[in-house]
């Protein structure tokens, strides 16, 4: 299996900041890396698909980039709605795989 | 557009078979991958596997022995089957669709909780 890696694990910050989630694939997925946006009792929502394709509706604060082994998402300027529990998920191997998640939480 | 809904017992003995059905209404089930995905409580994501419209499936190697999906004979859902469940098989499950490597799991149900106790 792929191991996916995320860091941090939790993380606060203020309305606002620019904040960066990393991911790491155990081995190489090329840009088969997506992006999700959990919120407190929701089903999971695709923020970003290959790494770096912000998905319709999703607001262009949220970007992603990456390769290989290496990925990050970022949020340009918090908002409070983007408090979540945010999760990567490599779509190379037919057996998929999600990192353990970040938790945002707005200071 | 495609919209998921699980629906199955929220209650299952130890030992039983956990059988849940995701329906899929406004768009076919004729292409793409029709996955399952849990959560525990206070856990991440754990995905459980999919099943190709053409039958192929593809499980979680963690759970691939008690692990069952199927395509509906009115081929509008799908079906996962759980079987010789524990109390670490209570999760919120959801079914999804997955548009394949290039563009993820795109739509989700809002998820069922199971509970397995006696």
């Amino acid at each position: 299996d792929i191991k996916m890696t995320q860091s941090p694990s939790s993380l606060s910050a203020s309305v606002g900041d620019r904040v960066t989630i990393t991911c790491r694939a155990s081995q190489n997925i090329n840009n088969y890396l997506n992006w999700y946006q959990q919120k407190p009792g929701k089903a999971p929502k695709l923020l970003i698909y290959t790494a770096s394709n912000l998905q319709s509706g999703v607001p262009s604060r949220f970007s992603g980039s990456g390769s290989g082994t290496d990925f990050t998402l970022t949020i340009s300027s918090l908002q409070p709605e983007d408090l979540a529990t945010y999760y990567c998920q490599q779509s190379y191997s037919a057996l998929r795989t999600f990192g353990q998640g970040t938790n945002l939480e707005i200071k | 557009q495609v919209q998921l809904k699980e629906s199955g017992p929220g209650l299952v003995k130890p030992s039983e078979t956990l059988s849940l059905t995701c329906t899929v209404s406004g768009g076919s089930i004729n292409d793409y991958h029709w996955s399952w995905i849990r959560q525990s409580p206070g856990k991440g994501l754990e995905w459980i596997g999919y099943i190709h419209y053409s039958g192929s499936t593809n499980y979680n190697p963690s759970l691939k022995s008690r692990v069952t999906m199927s395509i509906g004979t009115s081929k509008n859902e799908f079906s996962l089957e759980l079987n010789s469940v524990t109390a670490a098989d209570t999760a919120v499950y959801y079914c999804a669709l997955d548009s394949g490597s290039y563009y993820g799991m795109d739509v989700w149900g809002q998820g069922t909780t199971v509970t397995v106790s006696s």
